[in-house]
């Protein structure tokens, strides 16, 4: 089974809305860490968002917020006031474990989102 | 201010070639990572190590091997080069203990001819 699943290949939004991209993720853990990468076209991968677990609080980063419904195992990335240059591909990651020696992120399949002017 | 490094943006290689990968990193993070990016299945894990010398395979390691032979330096190797490892490759790098210390690298992109 997909352990991070993203449904929307591909989004548009009109320049100054509010967009939301969806995230579900599958573990037994109760303990992980969910995370948001901007990826624009130049390649790098730009860390957005995190949440944790045992985080009672969405998590938020300026323009960035995290809405995370920990029963339904969602974690939506929501972007408000778009600008043009929030056009990019996103990912959605999880860490099983907190804390401990290397943990991996695993990855959704991404979300392309192109803001219109 | 680059904290990743990977040694080449674009590399053509032929198919049977031995191909080395490098990545730096320069903030003493003991963890590193090595995915590979193709569209619509998003980033896959092919190797990573906690520790030098240390390595542990990840999702897809099959055509690959890797090498810690000093904490900031981790080499991706691909034995006999295959059309079908054509890729974008990342290098990321955490601390062991840090819960969202992620940084990656700006990528290779890699074509087997």
């Amino acid at each position: 089974a997909q352990k991070i699943t993203q449904t929307q290949p591909g989004m548009f939004v009109q320049e100054k809305e509010a967009v939301t991209l969806d995230c579900t993720y599958d573990t037994s853990d109760q303990s992980y860490g969910l995370f948001w990468y901007k990826q624009p076209s130049s390649g790098e991968m730009i860390f957005l968002i995190y949440q944790g677990s045992y985080d009672e609080q969405n998590a938020t980063e300026g323009r960035y917020s995290l809405n995370f419904q920990k029963a339904r195992k969602s974690a939506n990335l929501v972007i408000s006031a778009s600008q043009l240059g929030d056009s990019a591909m996103y990912f959605c990651a999880m860490r099983e474990g907190l804390f401990g020696s290397a943990r991996q992120l695993t990855f959704g399949s991404g979300t392309q989102l192109t803001v219109l002017p | 201010d680059v904290k990743v490094t990977q040694s080449s943006r674009y590399l053509v290689k032929r198919t049977g070639e031995k191909v080395f990968l490098e990545c730096v990193q320069d903030m003493d993070h003991e963890n590193m990572f090595w995915y590979r990016q193709d569209p619509g299945l998003g980033l896959r894990l092919i190797y990573f190590s906690y520790d030098v010398k240390m390595k542990e395979k990840g999702d897809i390691p099959e055509g690959y091997s890797v090498s810690r032979e000093k904490k900031e330096r981790f080499s991706l190797i691909l034995e006999s080069a295959s059309t079908n490892q054509t890729s974008m490759y990342l290098c990321a790098s955490s601390l062991r203990d840090n819960n969202y210390g992620y940084t990656f690298g700006s990528g290779t992109r890699l074509t087997v001819v």
